[in-house]
């Protein structure tokens, strides 16, 4: 099981949208529906804001959306604001268990 | 609403084994609903999944961490537990206990994170 590639780093300005890419296998992402993503301030644990790719809890605004494109899904934050200044991981099943990407840094400049 | 609380020595010396609990409340720990998770994060950036254990006993140890985990729980006190033997620098790390959903697809709740430090 290796880790889902995801970049380092995104930023946009207040209002924009950003999209953070996670990429695996067919082993992973692209076998399964299993696709989470976590939302992570700084010295606070992680939560979660999408599931099974497209899917929302309760009470996560419904400007972060999730997708998925053969190996490769997405999420995206639209009307960015300050408070979205946090790191963000993505999640998949793997078949035999469960892996993460390195996470992103998203910057609200 | 599940609650979860890690406590546990925050120093631990090398070859040594790195004991923490995880206490639940707000939700039963044997409500079949959750299988009871260790998830730790080492410098601050990517997680990495342990393993768990469902209220039954049954268990999953991540096959990187296999040889050296043991996830046990205890119905009575609302706590699992997570033993991982002969440790090293490398595990120095954020602990954090959650709950894989009945679907066993995604995290959905999470206690505050305890740092373990391994050193002499």
């Amino acid at each position: 099981q290796s880790a889902l590639t995801q970049p380092p780093s995104a930023s946009a300005s207040p209002g924009q949208s950003v999209t953070i890419s996670c990429t695996g296998t067919s082993s992973d992402v692209g076998g399964y529906n299993y696709v989470s993503w976590y939302q992570q301030h700084p010295g606070k644990a992680p939560k979660l804001m999408i599931y099974e790719v497209t899917k929302r809890p309760s009470g996560v605004p419904d400007r972060f959306s999730g997708s998925k494109s053969g190996n490769t899904a997405s999420l995206t934050v639209s009307g960015l604001q300050s408070d979205d200044e946090a790191d963000y991981h993505c999640s998949s099943y793997a078949g035999n268990g469960w892996i993460f990407g390195g996470g992103t840094r998203l910057t609200v400049l | 609403q599940v609650q979860l609380q890690e406590s546990g020595p925050g120093l631990v010396q090398p070859s040594q084994t790195l004991s923490l609990t995880c206490t639940v409340s707000g939700g039963s720990i044997s409500s079949g609903v959750h299988y009871w998770s260790w998830i730790r994060q080492r410098s601050g950036k990517g997680l990495e999944y342990i393993g768990y254990i469902y209220y039954s006993g049954n268990t999953y140890y991540s096959p990187s961490l296999k040889s050296r985990i043991t996830i046990s729980v205890d119905t009575s006190k609302s706590q699992f537990s997570l033993k991982l033997s002969s440790v090293t620098a490398a595990d120095t790390a954020v602990y954090y206990c959650a709950t894989l959903n009945d679907d066993g697809d995604y995290f959905d709740y999470w206690g505050q994170g305890t740092l373990v430090t391994v050193s002499s």
